[in-house]
């Protein structure tokens, strides 16, 4: 069975510090997914990235950046120079080929960004 | 272009009423997923369609849980009878197709308050 954990609850910052988001998944599918959702307290979940299981590059988008280890199972998000408006939920979720095209989702991080 | 339309956007109710709860899914997308959201079970899916065709309900926790997918366009989800602890926020999510490198688009939600 698939399983993504999210150990970090919540974690509070103060605007501009650096903060990561930790995710661990299991499998035993050699090919799978790995997605990041984030829903903000108006309650929508919004997509942010997604990688395959082949692709251990990581990389950087604007203020957010992925790293992905196959090694040990993680899959790790960092937002950079935190602003108040990423103050929202973040869940990690994994797809695999044994579950289709479904979700299994982490139990998410609330990370509130304080002045 | 539009995304995934939930309604209603909030349901109050009495236990043992019937509910239930609409999604049109983005135009084109070929899978569509509901979910539930509780502070206690995190995201739980409960059952997904391609093609308009059920593929895996183990989801659904009981048989008061129905849910119906008649067109490309349309889904319900039911709930019939209600009980108190059916309150959750229901999400609706469709993608393009049934591949698990495709993103999933969610609805704004339909927040079920059962009294």
């Amino acid at each position: 069975a698939q399983k993504v954990t999210q150990a970090q609850t919540e974690i509070s910052v103060v605007e501009k510090e650096d903060v990561t988001l930790d995710c661990v998944y299991e499998t035993r599918d050699t090919t799978y997914y790995l997605f990041w959702y984030k829903q903000p307290p108006s309650g929508e979940l919004v997509f942010l990235i997604r990688r395959n299981s082949f692709d251990e590059q990581n990389e950087i988008s604007g203020r957010y950046s992925w790293n992905f280890q196959k090694s040990t199972s993680s899959f790790n998000f960092t937002i950079t120079a935190s602003q108040v408006v990423d103050s929202a939920v973040y869940f990690c979720a994994l797809s695999g080929g044994g579950g289709g095209n479904k979700l299994t989702f982490g139990t998410g991080t609330q990370l509130k960004v304080e002045l | 272009d539009a995304g995934v339309i939930q309604s209603p956007r909030h349901e109050v109710t009495e236990m043992g009423q019937e509910v239930t709860l609409r999604c049109k899914p983005i135009s084109g997308h070929n899978s569509l997923f509901w979910y539930r959201q509780t502070m206690m079970r995190g995201l739980e899916l409960l059952i997904y369609f391609n093609n308009n065709v059920p593929i895996d309900d183990s989801g659904m926790p009981e048989d008061r849980f129905s849910a119906k997918m008649p067109n490309a366009s349309f889904s319900t989800l039911k709930i019939q009878p209600s009980e108190p602890r059916d309150s959750a926020v229901y999400f609706c999510a469709s993608s393009l197709r049934q591949s698990i490198s495709n993103e999933q688009f969610f609805g704004p939600g339909t927040r079920l308050t059962v009294l």
